[in-house]
Parts: structure tokens; sequence; C-alpha cells
């Protein structure tokens, strides 16, 4: 019984294409979030939706577009894959601002831009 | 600009022995700490925090100090052993805004 998911787990596309990694949490947390590692395995923060409203938009490139249905689901679509995209992109949910337990994250979604 | 660094990339100890990671942080208004553990192909998982107010935390086998003055951070282990190994990250927040991650420390328990 999954916390955290995403999928898919595994992404292979060419230059330019438009893709989306799906996240959904059944812990009723009220915020999620988008993480980033990249090769050098730092992970950064790119998007924070607390009950479906964007509270941190660090800065990435507007090609990135997360949606939040409800909060429950936090989305994200990318256009015009460039090459330097490819990294583990993690979702993460949390109550508190993850003051109390941390943040639970999913298993990542690894994007290979060819 | 990397607020939470942790400079050893990789870490081997023998098991039973003690295991420390270290973390500093350059920005004094980080008041939040929190250590992670990860397995490869998984995401990380929360292992213990600790909150400015406090110099140590304590888990069972894990332990977490702050040091404020030399904003460093350690998390120690004892005893190792070998399901310990994997990658840890340390965070921080301030005033309840979003972690910034450091870039991990591989562990290794050597049986």
């Amino acid at each position: 019984d999954t916390a955290v998911s995403q999928t898919p787990k595994y992404l292979v596309t060419q230059m330019g294409n438009d893709k989306s990694i799906k996240c959904e949490q059944n812990l009723g947390h009220d915020t999620m979030y988008w993480y980033k590692q990249d090769s050098k395995k730092f992970l950064k923060i790119m998007f924070s939706y607390n009950n479906k409203e964007l509270i941190i938009n660090e800065t990435v490139p507007n090609r990135f577009s997360p949606k939040s249905p409800d909060k429950a689901h936090l989305n994200l679509h990318i256009n015009s894959l460039e090459l330097g995209d490819s990294a583990v992109y993690f979702c993460a949910s949390s109550n508190d601002r993850g003051r109390t337990n941390g943040y639970t994250f999913g298993s990542g979604t690894r994007l290979t831009v060819v | 600009d990397q607020q939470v660094k942790q400079n050893s990339p990789s870490l081997s100890v023998q098991e039973g022995r003690i295991s420390i990671l270290n973390c500093d942080y350059t920005n004094s208004m980080f008041d939040y700490f929190l250590w992670y553990k990860k397995y490869p192909a998984e995401g990380p998982t929360f292992l213990i925090s600790i909150s400015s107010i406090k110099d140590k935390n304590e888990d069972g086998r894990f332990t977490v100090f702050l040091n404020k003055s030399a904003k460093h951070l350690s998390l120690h282990i004892v005893p190792s052993q070998p399901g310990d190994s994997a990658v840890y990250f340390c965070a921080a927040s301030a005033l309840g805004n979003q972690f910034y991650f450091g870039t991990g420390t591989s562990l290794t328990v050597i049986p």
C-alpha cells in the first residue's frame, strides 16, 4: 500500500518531446513537492503545493509546469525536453511543512532524454 | 548556491563500530534539520530530526548532534549494521520553508 506513488518509474524519450510524470499520495498530507536529483546527486526543490495552491516555485524553466487537481495529486508536465532534463525526479508529501516527520518521498522517476 | 554540504561522499565502517556522518550549512536562519536514508532505486526515507532549540536527539541506534555556532550537524550510528549501508542525506529548513538537501554520503558497513 504505497504512500507516495510516482508513475512511470523510468522514462526514456527524445529531445523536443513533451512528457508528464504523475504523483499521488494517500497519506492525507496537505503539501506536495517535486524535487530533482541531478547527476551530482544534488536533491533540489522545484515546486511545492499546499492544498492545491502553488507555494514554492524555484528557478525552474517554464517548460516545467506542475498541476495539482486535488491535494492528493501533483503532476509534473515537461515541454520540449532537453538533454539537461535527464535526472531522477522525486515527488514528496508532508504535513506541517515536514517539521514533525519530514517528507515522505516516492521512489523516483528516472528520466532519460536522448 | 549550495546551502547544505556533505563533504564526504563516502564512508566505510566495520560492523559494530560507530558511523559518523557530517553535514555543514551556511544559512544561520536554518532552524530544523532532518536526516534521510536512501537505498538504490528507492526514495529517501526519513530517519531522525532535530530542532535548533536542541543540541542532541536520539532514536535507538541513531543520534543527531547539532552545533549551531559551527553550523554543523552529525549523525552517529552505534553500533553500525550491514543493513545501514545506504546513502544518507541531511536537510535543513528555515522558518517552515522548504528543506534544502546535501549531496549525500554513501555509507558502507563491512560485515
